[in-house]
């Protein structure tokens, strides 16, 4: 089975720290992901990573950024933490050269900024 | 602008059948459709995905009408633990990067 790992379940943070939020996974999947769900806006996709060092924007990529620096691992990093990044963060990740593979994912990191 | 439209919910009886409609009638030729499901607290959870032909794997069934404009997922027996947010998704390769997740139908399962 496919595991998608994210490191904390339930983070609390403060305004105008530094976070990181850690994801790794098992399967060898070249793709990995970033998204971040809010009710009522559904999935919105903040970065993603097709290969070790490579990075493209999604949709909502102002105030993170992120890092692959091995296969198996996709860090989110919120540079300053702000009110309006309270969410639940969901790390995904999928096969590459395999066409119409689905996407897999950790069970989130709910992050509440004080 | 949807691109999927499914009922909000939907009540199943333990053990019998769930019968889950989804639309998707602007569908194009190279967009698969892909069926996601989430538990509460939990990430998305990939079910099944398919083209044209109807498929079958350890978790669901998926029929997809001949004109590809909908199709259904059927969870054969359902238990409790299938009570969660079922999305109907469309996808192509090229945009392997954006799952857009609607809202999806509230399942609940019940003994």
């Amino acid at each position: 089975d496919v595991k998608v790992t994210q490191s904390s379940r339930y983070l609390v943070k403060r305004t105008g720290e530094k976070v990181f939020l850690e994801c790794v996974q098992d399967m060898d999947h070249e793709n990995m992901f970033w998204y971040r769900q809010d009710p009522g806006l559904g999935l919105r996709l903040i970065y993603f990573s097709y290969d070790v060092k490579m990075k493209e924007k999604g949709d909502i990529p102002e105030g993170y950024s992120v890092s692959r620096e091995k296969k198996e691992r996709f860090s989110l990093i919120l540079e300053s933490a702000s009110t309006n990044q309270t969410s639940m963060y969901l790390c995904a990740s999928s096969f590459q050269d395999r066409a119409h593979q689905p996407q897999h994912f950790g069970d989130g990191t709910r992050l509440s900024i004080l | 602008d949807a691109k999927t439209t499914q009922p909000p919910s939907m009540d199943c009886a333990e053990g019998r059948a769930a019968n889950l409609p989804c639309n998707h009638s602007t569908i194009s030729g190279n967009e698969y459709v892909y069926w996601y499901r989430q538990i509460h607290s939990q990430g998305p959870q990939y079910i099944i995905h398919g083209l044209k032909n109807n498929e079958t794997n350890e978790m669901a069934s998926l029929i997809i009408t001949e004109d590809r404009k909908s199709s259904t997922l059927i969870l054969p027996h359902a238990t409790l633990r299938d009570t969660a947010v079922y999305y109907c998704l469309r996808m192509t390769t090229d945009s392997w990067g954006k799952l857009q997740f609607g809202a999806g139908t509230q399942v609940v399962v019940t003994p």
